[in-house]
């Protein structure tokens, strides 16, 4: 059964700096996937990674993927505070269909 | 793209009601539905899939007695928490995929059901 770790749990940054998000899984994942969730909000997606070593981009996020390694990371460059909000990675999604999910980050930008 | 409404976005309801929420593929069809729920500021644990025409699967531990799922067309899935209670009290949230043009997961926006 696929498990997914995420860390930090809780990242406080400051406006202007870079941070990572960790995604580890246990096993083989088809693919990955990243989400926004605000506050009382569902989810937006952000990222789909479908092989090793995609790298997406979109805006101050990317995301990269390393199946060999069972690694997903979530990069941020220069830190805005409309950043702040949780993110989720997600594995799975292939023959079951469905998604587990990492414990979630939440971020705070502080000015 | 692909636009997955969920209805009603809160809900109250008194101990021992039923509640139903509704989950549906606005621009797609999709055979399958997922159903998660989510307390206060932790992750999304998945409580069944809802197979259209067909059975939903559920996930360990969750009372499917309790938890009534029900997928009777391509673009509806029924969510009913039956005799709810306090600790029901939860975001409930759907999500579907549109095969046929991607591999995302669209999410509804969610319903806050309170159990008072």
């Amino acid at each position: 059964e696929l498990k997914v770790e995420q860390n930090p749990l809780f990242l406080s940054m400051q406006e202007g700096k870079n941070y990572t998000i960790y995604c580890n899984y246990s096993t083989t994942s088809d693919r990955l996937y990243w989400y926004r969730q605000d506050p009382g909000k569902s989810l937006e997606s952000l990222f789909v990674l479908l092989s090793n070593g995609a790298v997406k981009q979109e805006g101050r996020l990317m995301a990269s993927l390393d199946t060999k390694a069972r690694l997903s990371t979530l990069h941020i460059t220069a830190a805005v505070h409309d950043l702040s909000a949780t993110y989720f990675c997600a594995g799975g999604g292939a023959a079951g269909n469905k998604l587990t999910f990492g414990g979630g980050t939440r971020v705070l930008v502080k000015p | 793209g692909a636009v997955v409404s969920q209805h009603p976005s809160r809900v109250i309801c008194k101990s021992g009601t039923s509640v139903k929420i509704e989950c549906r593929s606005l621009d797609f069809q999709a055979t399958t539905m997922f159903w998660y729920r989510q307390f206060p500021k932790q992750s999304l644990m998945l409580m069944a899939t809802s197979n259209e025409g067909s059975k939903a699967t559920y996930e360990q531990g969750v009372e499917k007695d309790k938890f009534l799922i029900n997928h009777a067309s391509l673009t509806l899935s029924t969510l009913t928490v039956t005799s709810a209670h306090p600790e029901d009290s939860s975001f409930y949230i759907c999500s579907a995929r549109d095969i046929l043009t991607g591999y995302g997961y669209t999410f509804g926006s969610g319903t806050r059901l309170t159990v008072v």
